[in-house]
């Protein structure tokens, strides 16, 4: 069955530093994946997206993510981060026929900003 | 251009209690999702509809549960006889037809949050 993995629950970086958050996929075909990221009380804003082609994809808010198949991985990264960056994500992969419909999504990683 | 929205935002009920969520999606998207979250965990999967037709219900979806979009534009998820384990964020998301180079983007409202006493 189709899965998501985040493995960190909790990420905790400095404004300015660079950030890394995890993802790791379980998928039998060519996976269609995606990062989203949640503030308190809110709904989901599209970061970025992958279908097929380069797998460094660029998305907006200065995020970027590369897919590497050999890992089943969908790693999300920024350079810098802002405080306002601090929210929760969330990756997920297309699980319906085609890749299209419902999507499974991890767990989720919180990130908070130290000033 | 106007995002997905969902109405009410917030709703508290008391168990036993029927409720209903109305979602608009996004002008010209044929396909709208439903989904649940509750604190600390990712969104799952409750039900879609392409146009008007409801394409798919995930096991989470009880009897107690019913979407409907009964001209393919906006929708409506109702719950009866609330329990106190329905208590959660409901989401709902649109997206274009999918394409064979962009898939299926899926766009999110920003959720009623249901509190059953």
């Amino acid at each position: 069955a189709q899965s998501v993995t985040q493995p960190d629950i909790h990420i905790t970086v400095s404004e300015g530093a660079s950030l890394e958050l995890r993802c790791n996929y379980s998928y039998g075909a060519t996976p269609y994946l995606f990062w989203y990221v949640q503030s308190p009380g809110q709904g989901l804003q599209l970061l970025l997206k992958y279908f097929s082609g380069d797998t460094l994809v660029q998305g907006i808010k200065g995020f970027e993510a590369e897919f590497k198949r050999s890992q089943s991985s969908f790693n999300l990264r920024k350079p810098s981060v802002h405080w306002s960056d601090a929210a929760e994500y969330f990756c997920a992969v297309a699980a319906g026929s085609g890749n299209t419909g419902k999507l499974i999504f991890g767990q989720g990683t919180t990130l908070q900003v130290k000033p | 251009d106007t995002g997905v929205s969902q109405d009410p935002r917030h709703k508290i009920t008391k168990r036993g209690q029927n409720v209903t969520f109305r979602c608009d999606p996004i002008s010209e998207h044929n396909r709208l999702y439903w989904y649940r979250q509750t604190l600390g965990q990712g969104p799952e999967f409750l039900t879609y509809f392409q146009n008007e037709a409801q394409l798919e219900k995930s096991r989470l979806l009880s009897d107690r549960f019913s979407a409907e979009r009964p001209k393919g534009s906006f929708s409506t998820l109702e719950i009866q006889r609330t329990e106190q384990g329905d208590s959660a964020m409901y989401l709902c998301a649109s997206s274009p037809a999918p394409r064979a180079d962009m898939g299926d983007t899926q766009y999110f409202g920003p959720g009623t949050r249901l509190t059953v006493l």
